[in-house]
Protein backbone atom coordinates (compact mmCIF):
# COMPACT_ATOMS: atom_id res chain seq x y z
CA UNK A 1 0.00 0.00 0.00
CA UNK A 2 1.58 3.01 -1.37
CA UNK A 3 2.03 6.10 1.93
CA UNK A 4 1.12 9.50 1.86
CA UNK A 5 2.83 11.72 -1.16
CA UNK A 6 3.77 15.13 -1.20
CA UNK A 7 5.07 17.12 -4.18
CA UNK A 8 7.33 18.94 -4.35
CA UNK A 9 9.96 17.61 -2.26
CA UNK A 10 11.33 20.99 -2.24
CA UNK A 11 11.01 24.68 -3.59
CA UNK A 12 12.96 27.70 -3.92
CA UNK A 13 10.89 30.94 -4.84
CA UNK A 14 11.35 34.56 -3.97
CA UNK A 15 9.24 36.45 -2.21
CA UNK A 16 5.97 37.42 -3.52
CA UNK A 17 6.04 34.54 -5.46
CA UNK A 18 3.35 32.12 -5.21
CA UNK A 19 3.93 28.37 -4.59
CA UNK A 20 1.27 25.06 -4.50
CA UNK A 21 2.49 22.17 -2.59
CA UNK A 22 0.29 18.40 -2.80
CA UNK A 23 -0.65 15.83 -1.07
CA UNK A 24 -2.14 12.81 -1.94
CA UNK A 25 -2.87 10.45 1.02
CA UNK A 26 -3.25 6.86 1.69
CA UNK A 27 -6.23 5.51 -0.68
CA UNK A 28 -9.09 5.47 1.78
CA UNK A 29 -8.19 7.77 4.51
CA UNK A 30 -10.84 10.40 4.53
CA UNK A 31 -8.87 12.62 7.50
CA UNK A 32 -6.46 15.13 6.08
CA UNK A 33 -3.86 17.00 8.08
CA UNK A 34 -1.30 19.60 7.03
CA UNK A 35 1.54 20.79 9.41
CA UNK A 36 4.41 22.94 9.44
CA UNK A 37 7.78 22.91 10.72
CA UNK A 38 9.61 26.40 10.77
CA UNK A 39 14.01 25.88 11.52
CA UNK A 40 14.11 25.05 15.30
CA UNK A 41 10.58 25.25 16.29
CA UNK A 42 8.32 21.93 16.74
CA UNK A 43 6.09 20.56 14.00
CA UNK A 44 2.53 22.97 14.22
CA UNK A 45 -0.89 21.74 12.84
CA UNK A 46 -2.07 24.25 10.15
CA UNK A 47 -5.63 22.22 9.03
CA UNK A 48 -7.60 19.27 9.05
CA UNK A 49 -9.84 17.75 6.34
CA UNK A 50 -12.63 15.20 6.43
CA UNK A 51 -13.51 14.82 3.00
CA UNK A 52 -13.09 17.50 1.51
CA UNK A 53 -14.50 19.79 4.39
CA UNK A 54 -12.64 21.82 6.51
CA UNK A 55 -12.96 20.33 10.24
CA UNK A 56 -10.43 22.77 11.62
CA UNK A 57 -8.40 25.34 10.33
CA UNK A 58 -7.53 26.83 13.39
CA UNK A 59 -3.64 27.01 12.90
CA UNK A 60 -3.80 28.42 9.72
CA UNK A 61 -1.11 31.11 9.94
CA UNK A 62 -2.88 34.49 8.12
CA UNK A 63 -5.04 33.97 4.42
CA UNK A 64 -1.89 34.11 2.33
CA UNK A 65 -2.52 30.17 2.78
CA UNK A 66 -5.54 28.84 1.03
CA UNK A 67 -5.89 24.70 1.38
CA UNK A 68 -7.99 22.55 -0.85
CA UNK A 69 -9.35 19.20 -1.12
CA UNK A 70 -11.80 19.12 -4.04
CA UNK A 71 -13.02 15.64 -4.39
CA UNK A 72 -12.17 14.92 -1.09
CA UNK A 73 -8.87 12.95 -2.40
CA UNK A 74 -5.49 15.05 -2.87
CA UNK A 75 -5.05 18.09 -1.30
CA UNK A 76 -3.39 21.56 -2.44
CA UNK A 77 -1.64 23.74 -0.02
CA UNK A 78 -0.89 27.56 -1.90
CA UNK A 79 0.84 30.31 -0.23
CA UNK A 80 0.25 33.32 -2.35
CA UNK A 81 2.38 35.95 -1.60
CA UNK A 82 5.06 34.03 0.10
CA UNK A 83 7.08 35.61 2.61
CA UNK A 84 10.54 34.96 4.05
CA UNK A 85 8.93 33.60 7.11
CA UNK A 86 6.96 31.00 5.15
CA UNK A 87 10.26 28.95 4.85
CA UNK A 88 10.58 25.70 6.55
CA UNK A 89 9.07 22.22 6.00
CA UNK A 90 5.36 21.02 5.63
CA UNK A 91 4.03 17.70 6.41
CA UNK A 92 0.69 16.40 5.15
CA UNK A 93 -0.91 13.65 6.71
CA UNK A 94 -4.11 11.04 6.90
CA UNK A 95 -5.38 8.53 8.93
CA UNK A 96 -8.67 6.44 9.14
CA UNK A 97 -11.99 7.65 10.74
CA UNK A 98 -10.60 8.06 14.45
CA UNK A 99 -14.51 7.16 15.09
CA UNK A 100 -13.71 3.50 14.61
CA UNK A 101 -10.30 2.91 15.99
CA UNK A 102 -9.08 3.27 19.41
CA UNK A 103 -6.18 6.01 18.26
CA UNK A 104 -5.71 8.82 16.29
CA UNK A 105 -2.56 7.37 13.93
CA UNK A 106 -1.58 9.52 11.69
CA UNK A 107 0.57 8.54 8.81
CA UNK A 108 2.88 12.03 7.31
CA UNK A 109 4.39 12.31 4.24
CA UNK A 110 7.96 12.96 3.52
CA UNK A 111 7.46 17.08 3.69
CA UNK A 112 7.57 19.50 1.51
CA UNK A 113 11.13 21.69 1.82
CA UNK A 114 10.07 25.44 1.07
CA UNK A 115 12.52 28.18 0.93
CA UNK A 116 11.18 31.98 0.48
CA UNK A 117 14.46 34.09 -0.50
CA UNK B 1 2.35 28.74 24.33
CA UNK B 2 3.85 25.59 23.51
CA UNK B 3 2.00 22.71 25.15
CA UNK B 4 4.26 19.60 24.52
CA UNK B 5 7.77 20.06 26.00
CA UNK B 6 11.11 17.95 25.49
CA UNK B 7 13.27 19.49 27.29
CA UNK B 8 16.54 17.15 26.56
CA UNK B 9 17.52 18.22 22.73
CA UNK B 10 19.96 15.10 22.51
CA UNK B 11 20.57 11.82 24.29
CA UNK B 12 23.52 9.33 23.55
CA UNK B 13 23.13 5.93 24.38
CA UNK B 14 25.68 2.98 23.83
CA UNK B 15 23.98 -0.15 21.81
CA UNK B 16 22.28 -2.51 23.78
CA UNK B 17 21.62 -0.22 27.37
CA UNK B 18 18.01 1.31 27.91
CA UNK B 19 16.97 4.84 26.07
CA UNK B 20 14.77 7.17 27.69
CA UNK B 21 13.14 10.31 26.69
CA UNK B 22 10.70 12.32 28.26
CA UNK B 23 7.94 14.43 27.25
CA UNK B 24 5.75 16.85 29.58
CA UNK B 25 2.55 18.63 28.35
CA UNK B 26 0.27 21.28 29.89
CA UNK B 27 -2.73 20.85 28.78
CA UNK B 28 -4.92 18.72 30.87
CA UNK B 29 -7.12 17.51 28.02
CA UNK B 30 -4.59 16.25 26.47
CA UNK B 31 -6.36 11.93 26.18
CA UNK B 32 -4.22 10.74 24.03
CA UNK B 33 -0.19 10.87 23.26
CA UNK B 34 1.69 9.36 20.72
CA UNK B 35 5.43 9.02 19.97
CA UNK B 36 7.32 8.90 16.61
CA UNK B 37 10.20 8.66 15.26
CA UNK B 38 11.86 10.94 12.34
CA UNK B 39 14.80 10.25 10.13
CA UNK B 40 16.67 13.35 8.18
CA UNK B 41 14.41 13.88 4.46
CA UNK B 42 11.57 11.76 6.27
CA UNK B 43 8.34 12.29 7.69
CA UNK B 44 7.54 11.48 10.98
CA UNK B 45 6.68 7.89 11.43
CA UNK B 46 4.30 6.61 14.09
CA UNK B 47 5.98 4.30 16.80
CA UNK B 48 4.06 3.85 19.99
CA UNK B 49 0.59 5.24 21.47
CA UNK B 50 -0.97 5.66 24.48
CA UNK B 51 -4.75 6.34 25.48
CA UNK B 52 -5.23 8.62 29.00
CA UNK B 53 -7.29 5.48 30.69
CA UNK B 54 -4.20 3.68 30.42
CA UNK B 55 -0.22 4.18 32.01
CA UNK B 56 2.01 2.16 30.15
CA UNK B 57 1.63 0.51 26.73
CA UNK B 58 4.22 -1.91 25.68
CA UNK B 59 5.16 -2.61 21.95
CA UNK B 60 8.44 -4.97 21.59
CA UNK B 61 11.02 -2.88 22.25
CA UNK B 62 9.28 0.15 23.27
CA UNK B 63 7.19 1.20 26.19
CA UNK B 64 5.35 4.03 26.99
CA UNK B 65 4.70 5.47 30.25
CA UNK B 66 2.02 8.03 31.44
CA UNK B 67 1.75 9.90 34.98
CA UNK B 68 -1.33 11.69 33.81
CA UNK B 69 -0.77 13.38 37.65
CA UNK B 70 2.64 14.80 36.61
CA UNK B 71 1.82 15.61 32.94
CA UNK B 72 4.65 13.34 32.08
CA UNK B 73 5.14 10.96 29.29
CA UNK B 74 8.23 8.63 28.79
CA UNK B 75 9.66 6.41 26.06
CA UNK B 76 11.91 3.35 26.97
CA UNK B 77 13.72 1.80 24.20
CA UNK B 78 15.38 -1.19 25.40
CA UNK B 79 17.92 -3.00 24.23
CA UNK B 80 18.35 0.16 22.09
CA UNK B 81 19.87 -0.32 18.47
CA UNK B 82 22.04 1.77 16.19
CA UNK B 83 18.78 1.66 14.07
CA UNK B 84 17.29 3.89 16.44
CA UNK B 85 19.45 6.58 16.13
CA UNK B 86 16.50 9.45 14.99
CA UNK B 87 15.15 12.34 15.98
CA UNK B 88 12.07 11.09 18.18
CA UNK B 89 9.20 13.35 18.54
CA UNK B 90 6.17 13.04 21.37
CA UNK B 91 2.83 13.94 19.92
CA UNK B 92 -0.51 14.50 22.27
CA UNK B 93 -4.23 15.52 21.19
CA UNK B 94 -7.63 16.81 22.66
CA UNK B 95 -10.11 14.70 20.56
CA UNK B 96 -13.04 16.81 21.95
CA UNK B 97 -11.24 19.45 20.20
CA UNK B 98 -10.49 17.95 17.60
CA UNK B 99 -7.52 15.64 15.99
CA UNK B 100 -4.70 18.58 15.67
CA UNK B 101 -1.44 16.67 17.02
CA UNK B 102 0.63 18.90 19.53
CA UNK B 103 4.02 18.49 19.34
CA UNK B 104 7.58 18.43 21.23
CA UNK B 105 10.88 19.94 19.52
CA UNK B 106 11.99 16.63 19.67
CA UNK B 107 14.84 14.91 21.20
CA UNK B 108 17.54 13.53 18.97
CA UNK B 109 18.83 10.23 19.78
CA UNK B 110 22.51 8.93 19.33
CA UNK B 111 23.03 4.89 19.93
CA UNK B 112 26.60 4.50 19.73
CA UNK B 113 27.94 0.51 19.70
Amino acid sequence: EAGVTQFPSHSVIEKGQTVTLRCDPISGHDNLYWYRRVMGKEIKFLLHFVKESKQDESGMPNNRFLAERTGGTYSTLKVQPAELEDSGVYFCASSQDPGTHSYNEQFFGPGTRLTVL
Amino acid sequence: DQQVKQNSPSLSVQEGRISILNCDYTNSMFDYFLWYKKYPAEGPTFLISISSIKDKNEDGRFTVFLNKSAKHLSLHIVPSQPGDSAVYFCAASDSNSGYALNFGKGTSLLVTP
